[in-house]
């Protein structure tokens, strides 16, 4: 069975400060999608980003990145010189990529408030 | 509009009676998700439509829920006799392939459901 764990609930920071929130998953299927989305206030999820399972490179974007690494089954994502407006609610998701496929699953997600 | 819009995007209701929840997916998108959050929760996944039909329907909570897609558009997720429990905001979401192909889905802004 696939099951995300976001362990942190929620983070306050203050403005330029470094974070990372963490997401570890578990999965049985040697292919697979994971996934990070925000959640502003305003309530619509963004897609951030998607890494598929054979792709074990970080990846940059900007002051965002995610370190995936397999060996922990771990997908950290790490906001660098955090800004206001990077307050919100993050989520991680997994998709197993198997015949029939599977929907999203996302972890109950990390609250993330910047303080100025 | 170009987004997947839902609506209403609020409804208080009764207990006992029940609710029609409409999403309009990107045109286009053949791909189309329910999920429910609770308040403070991560996401459930209700149920997923490819083109009109839907492959999965595993997450329905209860024979209560139901839901139909038509003309590879718009769809309808009705809850009959509605209980407190089921207060939520439920979000739609269309991605342009399937779920194998694992693309990006865009989320609405939900419908939030309060059941009195």
């Amino acid at each position: 069975a696939q099951k995300v764990t976001q362990a942190q609930t929620e983070i306050s920071v203050v403005e330029k400060e470094d974070v990372t929130l963490d997401c570890v998953y578990e999965t049985r299927d040697t292919t697979y999608y994971l996934f990070w989305y925000k959640q502003p206030p305003s309530g619509e999820l963004v897609f951030l980003i998607r890494r598929n399972s054979f792709d074990e490179q970080n990846e940059i974007s900007g002051r965002y990145s995610w370190n995936f690494q397999k060996s922990t089954s771990s997908f950290n994502f790490t906001i660098t010189a955090s800004q206001v407006v990077d307050s919100a609610v993050y989520f991680c998701a997994l998709s197993e990529a198997k015949s029939g496929n599977t929907p999203l699953v996302f972890g109950k997600g990390t609250r993330l408030s910047v303080i100025a | 509009g170009a987004g997947v819009s839902q609506s209403p995007s609020n409804k208080v209701t009764e207990k006992g009676k029940d609710v029609e929840l409409r999403c309009d997916p990107i045109s286009g998108h053949t791909a189309l998700y329910w999920y429910r959050q609770r308040l403070g929760q991560g996401l459930e996944f209700l149920i997923y439509f490819q083109g009109n039909s839907a492959p999965d329907k595993s997450g329905l909570p209860s024979d209560r829920f139901s839901a139909e897609r038509t003309g590879e558009s718009v769809s309808t997720l009705t809850i009959q006799r509605t209980q407190q429990e089921d207060s939520a905001v439920y979000l739609c979401a269309s991605s342009l392939f399937g779920l194998g192909q694992t693309g990006e889905l865009f989320f609405g802004e939900g419908s939030r459901l309060t059941v009195l």
